[in-house]
């Protein structure tokens, strides 16, 4: 079936320094491919999404890269901050006879020490 | 515009019960999905429904079980609680449903704990 590797599962960063997670994905099928934070205690959201015709996103300090032979993406923030600080999931979509289902990667927690 | 409401917030349960939760999507959203999440195994997908209709499930037992209303309103219910089933249950709404790439918009989920 479809799945989702996410690494690291932590990641401790010097404020000020890149932050990058990666994740893999099996399904060649997957087209669109989100990220989203989640801050403790809340609810997820969308920080950045790619889609499958596109090599790179970028948007102020995040940016995401999206290489389709190797079935991988990658999430790169770049002069962290600590409201960065955070769990970071990343996902491929399947579009299967018009139904959605977005699988999410594991997590990695995102800690930026000031 | 109102977000993805999700109710009860909290709630406590013993083993051999069931439970049914409820999510109201933001207004005009006719998909709903629902996901559980846990410390270890992040966030896992339940099942997708999208004007009334389930499209797609993952791989979770008969126990858990959903359904959406003419309203997209949609609830699920898990029967005979395992305590393994103590959990964050996510349900998200998108505006579009099918071959469009719709963003999800979470709500605040609703926190089980079996006992």
């Amino acid at each position: 079936g479809e799945n989702v590797e996410q690494h690291p599962s932590t990641l401790s960063v010097q404020e000020g320094d890149s932050a990058v997670i990666k994740c893999t994905y099996s399904d060649s099928a997957s087209n669109y491919f989100p990220w989203y934070k989640q801050e403790l205690g809340k609810r997820p959201q969308l920080i950045i999404d790619i889609r499958s015709n596109v090599g790179e996103k970028k948007d102020q300090r995040i940016a995401v890269t999206l290489n389709k032979t190797a079935k991988h993406f990658s999430l790169h923030i770049t002069e962290t901050q600590p409201e960065d600080s955070a769990v970071y999931f990343c996902a491929a979509k399947r579009v299967i006879q018009g139904a959605q289902k977005l699988v999410f990667g594991q997590g990695t927690r995102l800690t930026i020490n000031p | 515009k109102a977000g993805v409401t999700q109710t009860p917030r909290y709630l406590i349960k013993t083993r051999g019960q069931q439970v049914t939760l409820s999510c109201s999507p933001i207004s005009g959203h006719r998909s709903v999905s629902w996901y559980q999440q846990t410390p270890g195994q992040g966030l896992q997908f339940l099942f997708e429904y999208f004007s009334e209709t389930q499209r797609n499930k993952g791989n979770f037992p008969g126990r858990f079980s959903g359904r959406q209303f003419s309203n997209s309103r949609s609830e699920m219910n898990v029967s005979t609680l395992e305590l393994g089933d103590s959990a964050l249950y996510l349900c998200a709404s998108s505006l579009m449903g099918g071959g469009n790439t719709g963003e999800l918009f979470f709500g605040e989920g609703s926190r089980l704990t079996v006992l």
